[in-house]
């Protein structure tokens, strides 16, 4: 199973809104509603910000979006914060049953 | 609360096995689904392996299958990875994560180091 694809970085400044994509194929982020997003620290584990493709668990912050259109899903960010440079990874159910992660994306707070 | 917690990492050389264990708290362990993450160093995640509750189906990776094997002791509240012919690539941080549905890796643990060199 080949890894989603997100871009390898993104940035904005701090107030501004930065949205990652994240494109699979219609055997996975295409075909179904099975997508979570994660935000991971340098030297930390990952967190589970966003599932079901767009559902935030209980204590993330509401400035977390996220939708799916076609084979492609999509996390933004808005009213950016320094606390928000972080890596972030998306990740979809496959249709062997298994799941895929994204490749990851760095975002910057200029 | 919620948690997992692994052990078991270390530094051992080519060709060689390590098994590595996670302890679940904090919930009803055999409802859920586990799963191990790795992550080499300075890469993205990739998943390796699942189990599905009382132990019922297993999933590899490609990348692993044939050399590791998950299993789970629902009396202990574990969940374990048995490695075997290491190879310098399979170097990376082991995270535990239950699968709370799909793909909800929540919570992670905080890893357990897997160094394979001579």
């Amino acid at each position: 199973q080949s890894a989603l694809t997100q871009p390898a970085s993104v940035s904005g400044s701090p107030g501004q809104s930065i949205t990652i994509s994240c494109t699979g194929t219609s055997s996975d982020v295409g075909g179904y509603n099975y997508v979570s997003w994660y935000q991971q620290y340098p030297g930390k584990a990952p967190k589970l910000i966003i599932y079901d493709v767009s559902n935030r668990p209980s204590g993330v912050s509401n400035r977390f979006s996220a939708s799916k259109s076609g084979n492609t899903a999509s996390l933004t960010i808005s009213g950016l914060q320094a606390e928000d440079e972080a890596d972030y990874y998306c990740s979809s159910y496959t249709s062997s049953s298994t799941p895929v992660f994204g490749g990851g994306t760095k975002l910057t707070v200029l | 609360q919620v948690q997992v917690v692994e052990s078991g990492g270390g530094l051992v050389k080519p060709g060689g096995s390590l098994r590595l264990s996670c302890v679940a708290s904090g919930f009803r362990f055999s409802d859920y689904y586990m799963s191990w993450v790795r992550q080499a160093p300075g890469k993205g995640l990739e998943w390796i392996s699942y189990i599905t509750s009382r132990g019922t189906n297993v999933y590899y990776a490609d990348s692993v299958k044939g050399r590791f094997t998950i299993s789970r002791d629902d009396a202990k509240n574990s969940v374990y990875l048995q490695i075997n012919s290491l190879r310098a690539e399979d170097t990376a941080m082991y995270y535990c994560a239950r699968l709370a549905g799909w793909p909800n890796f929540d919570p992670w643990g905080q890893g357990t180091l897997v160094t394979v060199s001579s």
